[in-house]
């Protein structure tokens, strides 16, 4: 059984830039979850997608959008990136809703440079 | 609000030595409650769920974990440590509260000294 992909596994980008990062759930799952992963703040909870609709989302500016296809694939999208938005973004599915599933099934993430 | 608050950001033991890694949370209905582990450079991966059966709960890799309501608390342990078990430990939780939405504690990375 294919575990969660993620692509790109890494990136660099330059200030200004937008990038979209894409997320392949473990087949059947149809909800997925992103987090933003750096040192000094650990992991950041993003956004929930489940069955194409945005179940939460956390505490980030208007530029981190994402979305969910019929097939449950995600895409996440940063427009205007900042020097801060440098981390490792991770995306997790899950069978049900995440904080009910049980458990979450991780990707290795998506490692983003801004430069 | 739910919070999760996980005591020490880095924890360092021997090889061999017992295992505490501290988790405390906030919720005002039963929660769920959660371990996962984060090795170098992977995503993290499930180590053991409280979901409201049994209040010791089991994990893989000879972790559990004990749900004490009275404290908030859902310590993780292991009677002896493993240089393998060298990584970040997250503790998690989810309610009604947080429209199961999971809350994360910083993390707490564990060092094995050979």
């Amino acid at each position: 059984k294919a575990g969660v992909t993620q692509t790109p596994r890494y990136l660099i980008k330059t200030r200004g830039q937008q990038v979209t990062l894409s997320c392949s759930p473990i087949s059947g799952h149809r909800s997925v979850s992103w987090y933003q992963q750096t040192p000094g703040q650990g992991l950041q909870f993003l956004f929930e997608y489940f069955s194409e609709t945005q179940r939460n989302k956390g505490n980030f500016p208007g530029r981190f959008s994402g979305r969910q296809f019929s097939n449950s694939r995600s895409e996440m999208n940063v427009s205007t990136l900042e020097l801060g938005d440098s981390a490792l973004y991770l995306c997790a599915s899950s069978l049900a809703v995440a904080g009910l599933a049980g458990e979450l099934f991780f990707g290795e993430g998506s490692r983003l440079t801004v430069l | 609000a739910q919070s999760v608050t996980q005591l020490g950001s880095h924890v360092s033991v021997s090889e061999g030595a017992l295992v505490l890694l501290r988790c405390n949370y906030s919720s005002s209905v039963p929660p769920y409650l959660f371990w996962y582990v984060q090795y170098p450079n992977q995503g993290l991966q499930l180590l053991l769920k409280y979901t409201s059966a049994a209040t010791l709960v089991k994990g893989i890799n000879g972790f559990e974990a004990e749900f004490k309501k009275s404290e908030t608390s859902f310590h993780l342990t292991k009677p002896s440590a493993h240089m393998s078990d060298a990584a970040e430990y997250f503790c998690a939780v989810s309610s009604m509260d947080s429209n199961y939405q999971l809350i994360w504690g910083a993390g707490t990375k564990l060092i094995i000294k050979p």
